[in-house]
């Protein structure tokens, strides 16, 4: 059964202080990990698709990069604006359909 | 409209009401699904559609019935709901079936009294 991890589950950050969040992830095959962002009261927004180890994206202060075993989606220089749920899911080779993990509510502070 | 768009955005009913939510896609895609979102929990995938058939029905109980008339428009009719059943349901869409790239409406909050 596929599993997929996030930590930390809540992260507190200064505006301008960088961290990272983690996605550990079990599937037979990967076929695709993926980044959303989610704000209060609405539905998750696509951000990114890693498919093999090494692969990295990125998208303003966001970069994402993939492991065997793990995803991580890295905040440089973090903005209030950034505040926000992220989400991660996996696609498994044996399946048409996305697992998702709990999420990381991240809370910028000005 | 653009994206995927769902209404009601806010719902309360008694458990036994029969209401229904709507959603529908201005993507052009083929594939569309519901899911559920319950705090502390991950998404929960409910129903799959592509091409208007359903392809995954991920042990949901029957008081949650989807209909999909169209590429563009999926229901979810409810029935006989349960206080656990009080979630965010969201809609999404793909291209197709399995597609990399899924786009989410802003959800129904649903609560049930």
């Amino acid at each position: 059964e596929d599993q997929v991890t996030q930590s930390p589950e809540a992260l507190r950050l200064q505006e301008g202080e960088s961290s990272s969040l983690n996605c550990s992830y079990t599937v037979s095959g990967l076929r695709g990990l993926f980044w959303y962002r989610q704000d209060p009261g609405k539905g998750p927004e696509f951000l990114f698709t890693l498919y093999s180890a090494g692969e990295e994206k990125e998208k303003e202060r966001l970069k994402a990069t993939l492991t065997k075993k793990e995803s991580f989606l890295h905040i440089t220089a973090p903005k209030p604006e950034d505040s926000a749920t992220y989400l991660c899911a996996v696609r498994d080779s044996g399946y048409s359909t996305l697992t998702f993990g709990k999420g990381t509510m991240l809370l910028v502070s000005p | 409209e653009t994206g995927v768009t769902q209404t009601p955005r806010h719902l309360v009913m008694g458990m036994t009401n029969k209401k229904s939510l709507k959603c529908e896609q201005h993507l052009g895609h083929n594939a569309m699904y519901w899911y559920k979102q319950s705090a502390k929990k991950p998404l929960e995938l409910m129903f799959v559609y592509n091409f208007k058939e359903q392809t995954e029905n991920n042990s949901v109980p029957s008081r949650f019935s989807p209909e999909c008339p169209n590429s563009s428009h999926l229901f979810l009719h409810l029935h006989t709901l349960q206080p656990e059943d009080s979630a965010l349901y969201l809609c999404a869409s793909s291209q197709e079936k399995p597609s990399d790239e899924q786009f989410f409406g802003p959800g129904t909050r649903l609560t049930v009294l």
